[in-house]
């Protein structure tokens, strides 16, 4: 069956900029998650969400980044006034209900944002 | 969630088991070991977890200690396309929140 995608693969921004980038996540996954990815660097969290709401958030680094998923279902993370240090990879993963133990997360291949 | 710690880069010849090893001295009773990996360019893909019995599956075997203080990951005849970052992470099982990636073992196959 099809897998967690994300859109856009690649996105090359200005500095200042807004972005916004994609997930649809595994049809039926309830929880979904944002991670940032620096060269060199593991994954780091960013935001979780069970349905509709975000059920952790304390990843985000600023108020300059937000992410919906109005309806349960697609997620998009949102960059305003985007930095240099911005630039990384962005990657999705969504679960079934995380209540059901131990759940695995699945990946989507991730959107490399580069801000110049 | 516990601490992890790895060799930072381990090569395996091609077709030999590779052994990735990984230190939880501060896990807790309640804590499973997941093992990822991550192959250039593209996002985390599971490969095993476990509580405190080995498991094994089409992937890998995972051996954990008696006392859970650590864990290998057996990778039983590496291929080049074994060539990856293997992260190794402890976290309570049936939470919503996220896995602590840390920098993980990066793998070379070598032919």
């Amino acid at each position: 069956g099809a897998g967690v995608s994300q859109t856009p693969s690649n996105k090359v921004t200005e500095k200042g900029k807004y972005v916004e980038l994609r997930c649809d996540p595994i049809s039926g996954h309830t929880a979904l998650y944002w991670y940032r990815q620096s060269l060199g660097q593991g994954p780091e969290f960013l935001i979780y969400f069970q349905g509709t709401g975000a059920a952790d958030d304390s990843g985000l680094p600023n108020d300059r980044f937000f992410a919906v998923r109005p309806e349960g279902s697609v997620s998009t993370l949102k960059i305003q006034r985007t930095e240099r240090g911005d630039s990384a990879v962005y990657l999705c993963a969504s679960s079934e209900l995380p209540g059901l133990a131990p759940n695995e997360q699945f990946f989507g291949p991730g959107t490399r944002l580069t801000v110049l | 969630d516990a601490k992890t710690t790895q060799p930072t880069s381990m090569d395996c010849a091609e077709g030999r088991a590779a052994n990735l090893p990984c230190n939880h001295s501060t896990i807790s009773g309640n804590e499973y070991v997941y093992w990822y990996r991550q192959i250039h360019s593209q996002g985390p893909q599971y490969i095993i977890h476990g509580l405190k019995n080995n498991e094994t599956n089409e992937m890998a075997s995972l051996i954990i200690t008696e006392d859970r203080k650590s864990s290998t990951l057996i990778l039983p005849h590496a291929t080049l396309r074994d060539t990856a970052v293997y992260y190794c992470i402890v976290r309570v099982a049936g939470t919503g929140n996220q896995f602590y990636f840390g920098t993980g073992t990066s793998l070379t196959v070598i032919p």
